[in-house]
């Protein structure tokens, strides 16, 4: 079955520093990579996507590539800021079912 | 705010009892889903649906049930049978292939 595997589940760095976040998918149908971060009791919000046409798309700070021959894709956040401390997931779906399925998150702290 | 709202934003369900979680979509998005989130997890998926009534069973459907008569409204029912049913519930839509948007969620006490 479809499965996305997360990792690190928490992560920690320093200010202005880069964060990055792994994920690898099951399903070799998966054409839709989107990720969301989600702040202490609130909904998750989309904050950058990619499609399987697609190796690497880029928005200010934040960068995700794809590598569909190995099933993995990546979330980049250059120059940490504290505002960026949240919980992130990654996501995969394919057209064919409009199934989403949710990695299991990674928490990403900010220190000053 | 995204269009698509979820209510009531807490409830408290006693043991044995039946209820009804509410998620309505104004954006007209074929796809519609309910997740649950318990603290410092991830979402799992419980149900989704394609389509006007048609929907599929999650990875953990076990004690839920859902219908989908109108394209805008998808509303679960945590039936007696789920014996963990505190959590925090997320409801999504969705176009074919394309961003999810959420609701604000409710969260489920069971007292």
């Amino acid at each position: 079955g479809e499965n996305v595997e997360q990792h690190p589940s928490t992560l920690s760095v320093q200010e202005g520093d880069s964060a990055v976040i792994k994920c690898t998918y099951s399903d070799s149908a998966s054409n839709y990579f989107p990720w969301y971060k989600q702040e202490l009791g609130k909904r998750p919000q989309l904050i950058i996507d990619i499609r399987s046409n697609v190796g690497e798309k880029k928005d200010q700070r934040i960068a995700v590539t794809l590598n569909k021959t190995a099933k993995h894709f990546s979330l980049h956040i250059t120059e940490t800021q504290p505002e960026d401390s949240a919980v992130y997931f990654c996501a995969a779906t394919y057209s064919s079912a409009s199934k989403i399925i949710f990695g299991s998150g990674t928490r990403l702290s900010i220190r000053p | 705010d995204g269009g698509i709202t979820q209510s009531p934003k807490y409830l408290f369900r006693k043991e044995g009892q039946n209820v009804t979680l509410s998620c309505e979509q104004n954006l007209n998005h074929d796809a519609m889903y309910w997740y649950r989130q318990d603290p410092g997890q991830g979402l799992r998926l419980i149900y989704y649906s394609q389509i006007v009534n048609d929907f599929q069973k999650g990875d953990i459907a076990e004690g839920y049930s859902v219908s989908r008569e109108k394209k805008e409204s998808f509303p679960l029912t945590v039936t007696s049978a789920q014996k963990n049913p505190t959590a925090f519930y997320l409801c999504a839509s969705s176009p074919r292939d394309g961003e999810a948007f959420f609701g604000q969620g409710t969260r489920l006490t069971v007292v």
